[in-house]
């Protein structure tokens, strides 16, 4: 079975400091991996997501993030955090092949930015 | 084009009640999946549905059940409500023209408090 792993539910930065959040997965066959943000009472919005090719991924909002396979890692980061940034992330990853569309959720790391 | 929309979002029951949610789809979308999101258990995969069909189910008991209309919308109904049923709970659509990876959009959500 699938899992994934958030380290640290809580990230605290400064504004124009580096975000760095970190996503571990487990899976026999490397998933499509994803991360999402979730503003307060909001749904998901999906960031960005590696499902083939280059293992930089650019996202949404100066979000990257990069698949390493020999670590199974897919860690989120931006350069310089904004106040707009505050929010919860989660990394997901879900099957590939096969069809459907099951995402297996990390527990989410909140964000706070600080001045 | 519009959002997936949820309705209603907001929602009070009392413990042994049923509740019905329901979810417009994207148009076009042909796949509706559901999660549960509460503080305790996180993020966590319902069911999902394609063409009137369920295609994958997570690990809830028969109590949470499901179906998907010939327009696409869907709806979730959980019978003999329980106080650990209170959470956030989140529709998602995809395209879905493939076996391969389609992006999900999700819907606001449905806030349900079990009382």
């Amino acid at each position: 079975a699938q899992s994934v792993t958030q380290l640290g539910s809580h990230v605290s930065v400064s504004e124009g400091a580096l975000v760095l959040l970190r996503c571990n997965y487990s899976s026999s066959v490397p998933p499509y991996l994803f991360w999402y943000v979730q503003y307060p009472n909001q749904g998901l919005q999906l960031l960005l997501k590696y499902t083939t090719g280059a293992t930089l991924v650019k996202g949404i909002n100066g979000f990257e993030a990069e698949f390493k396979k020999s670590e199974t890692s897919f860690h989120l980061t931006k350069p310089s955090a904004h106040m707009s940034d505050a929010a919860e992330y989660f990394c997901a990853v879900s099957d590939r092949g096969g069809g459907g569309n099951k995402l297996t959720f990390g527990t989410g790391t909140q964000l706070k930015v600080e001045l | 084009k519009a959002g997936v929309t949820q309705t209603p979002r907001y929602l009070i029951k009392t413990r042994g009640q049923q509740v019905t949610l329901s979810c417009s789809p994207i148009s076009g979308h042909r796949s509706v999946s559901w999660y549960q999101q509460t503080p305790g258990q996180g993020l966590q995969f319902l069911f999902e549905y394609f063409s009137e069909t369920q295609r994958n189910k997570g690990n809830f008991p028969g109590r949470f059940s499901g179906r998907q209309f010939s327009n696409s919308r869907s709806e979730m109904n959980v019978s003999t409500l329980e106080l650990g049923d209170s959470a956030l709970y989140l529709c998602a659509s995809s395209l879905q023209t493939s076996g391969n990876y389609n992006e999900q959009f999700f819907g606001p959500g449905t806030r349900l408090t079990v009382l």
